[in-house]
């Protein structure tokens, strides 16, 4: 157990609809990471968060955003759906002070998104 | 932009000797990661290298080299529960960017 949680653990729904994806990161992490992985692909960083703010950008769609909560709490909200969005989508925290990819990160379990 | 390339898929006996190796292309580099990742779980931290050389961890080892834009991992005495893909990630300026990973298969 990484102390990272994500929910809902699966979530089936249909083209055009949006789904909100939500991660708690560890007690004491700043940093929130969002990553999205497909079957014929590797894990693609989609957006970071550090102590609330943006902090850095990935290949993230347009139709996608994100945000973290005074809790550091962070939802991912992916809106306008289309079958190619169905992935894996985890998120991880990293206790890097400096809130840079410079340490380990910690994974959440995922959240299996299929859109059909 | 950034390039990370590994082999697809490597396959190895129990008890023997592995090596996963990495290269890669970016403008801004500040340290390798390796992570190991079981089928249908999330990823877990592997080793950090961000100056040339070998760190060893146990069974592990990761070696990077800068100048040849060079990485490996190496795994010793492998065990059937090794069997996982195994993933390179660089940090790119201010991003972690991972390559596709190698799936590895540990045989009897």
């Amino acid at each position: 157990d990484s102390g990272v949680t994500q929910t809902p653990k699966h979530l089936i729904t249909a083209t055009g609809q949006r789904v909100t994806l939500r991660c708690s990161p560890r007690s004491g992490d700043l940093s929130v990471y969002w990553y999205q992985q497909s079957l014929d692909q590797g894990l693609q960083f989609l957006i970071q968060y550090y102590n609330g703010e943006e902090r850095a950008k990935g290949n993230i769609l347009e139709r996608f955003s994100a945000q973290q909560f005074p809790d550091l709490h962070s939802e991912l909200n992916l809106s306008s759906l289309e079958l190619g969005d169905s992935a894996l989508y985890f998120c991880a925290s990293s206790p890097d002070p400096s809130g840079r990819p410079y340490n380990e990160q910690f994974f959440g379990p995922g959240t299996r998104l299929t859109v059909l | 932009g950034q390039n990370i390339d590994q082999p697809t898929e490597m396959t190895a006996t129990e008890g023997a000797i592995v090596q996963i190796n990495c290269t890669y292309q970016t403008s801004g580099f500040n340290g390798l990661f390796w992570y190991q990742q079981h089928a249908g779980e999330a990823p877990t931290f592997l080793s950090y290298n961000v100056l040339d050389g070998l760190e060893e961890k146990g069974r592990f080892s990761s070696f990077l080299s800068r100048s040849k834009g060079y990485s490996y991992l190496l795994l010793k005495e492998l065990q059937m529960k090794d069997s996982a893909s195994y993933l390179c990630a660089v940090v790119d300026t201010d991003k972690l960017i991972f390559g596709t990973g190698t799936r590895l298969q540990v045989f009897p």
